[in-house]
């Protein structure tokens, strides 16, 4: 099976840079898509296709990927930043899609 | 305005089946490159994508559960039927359903989510 690696928790201050990051070993060839998922709620699309932004989306959010590792990163993020945020791939053949473990952002 | 709906019990038995239908509006399971997949939660968990529809009836599982899964579509009502057999505790999660689209490299990806449906397995 293919694996999307996050780290569980990241942690900044309101107002500074929070870069959450996904490993995968497909990531050179295949588009990484972001979720945020505040408690309680749905997941909700921040990034498709590595760097894009749905229009609803705010602009601190942003999207990048090199090799075999994919970044979102908010920036100036605020405490209603705080989520679950999960990446989405899938390998090299397209026959594993799979969520990343998920990182908690903490806004403190 | 894109929304949909999980509906189906909230409380099933091992080894019973689970039906879950996904209602939705807003969009047209008849459109070229538009989906319906099925994506599940256990409870403090990471999510896990399940199965999809698309709109030429093709149908895809993931391959653990694909023995016990089935995905079908309704498209004049506009619905999508999940059935999973042979319940165990361990498929204790909320399901949800989401519209999915096609990437310009035909990977499917999820734009808009129901709000999800917590179904318990216990005896």
């Amino acid at each position: 099976s293919y694996e999307l690696t996050q780290p569980p928790s990241v942690s900044v201050s309101p107002g500074q840079t929070a870069r959450i990051t996904c490993s995968g070993d497909a990531l050179p060839k295949k588009y990484c898509y972001w979720y945020q998922q505040k408690s309680g709620q749905a997941p909700v699309l921040v990034i498709y296709e590595d760097s894009k932004r749905p229009s609803e989306i705010p602009e601190k959010f942003s999207g990048s990927s090199s090799g075999t590792v994919a970044t979102l990163t908010i920036s100036g993020a605020q405490v209603e930043d705080e989520a679950d945020y999960y990446c989405y791939s899938t390998d090299s053949s397209d026959n594993h899609r799979v969520f990343g473990g998920g990182t908690k952002l903490t806004v403190l | 305005q894109v929304t949909l709906r999980e509906s189906g019990p909230a409380l099933v038995k091992p080894t019973q089946t689970l039906t879950l239908t996904c209602t939705f509006s807003g969009f047209s399971l008849t459109s070229s490159s538009m989906c319906v997949s099925w994506i599940r939660q256990p409870p403090g968990k990471a999510l896990e994508w399940l199965a999809l529809v698309d709109w030429d009836d093709d149908k895809f599982y993931t391959t653990s559960l694909k023995t016990r899964l089935t995905i079908s579509k309704d498209s004049a009502k506009n619905q999508v039927v999940l059935t999973m057999t042979n319940m165990d505790p361990l498929d204790t999660a909320t399901y949800y359903c989401a519209r999915t689209k096609y990437s310009p490299s035909w990977f499917p990806y999820f734009d808009y989510w129901g709000q999800g449906l917590l179904v318990t397995v216990s005896s």
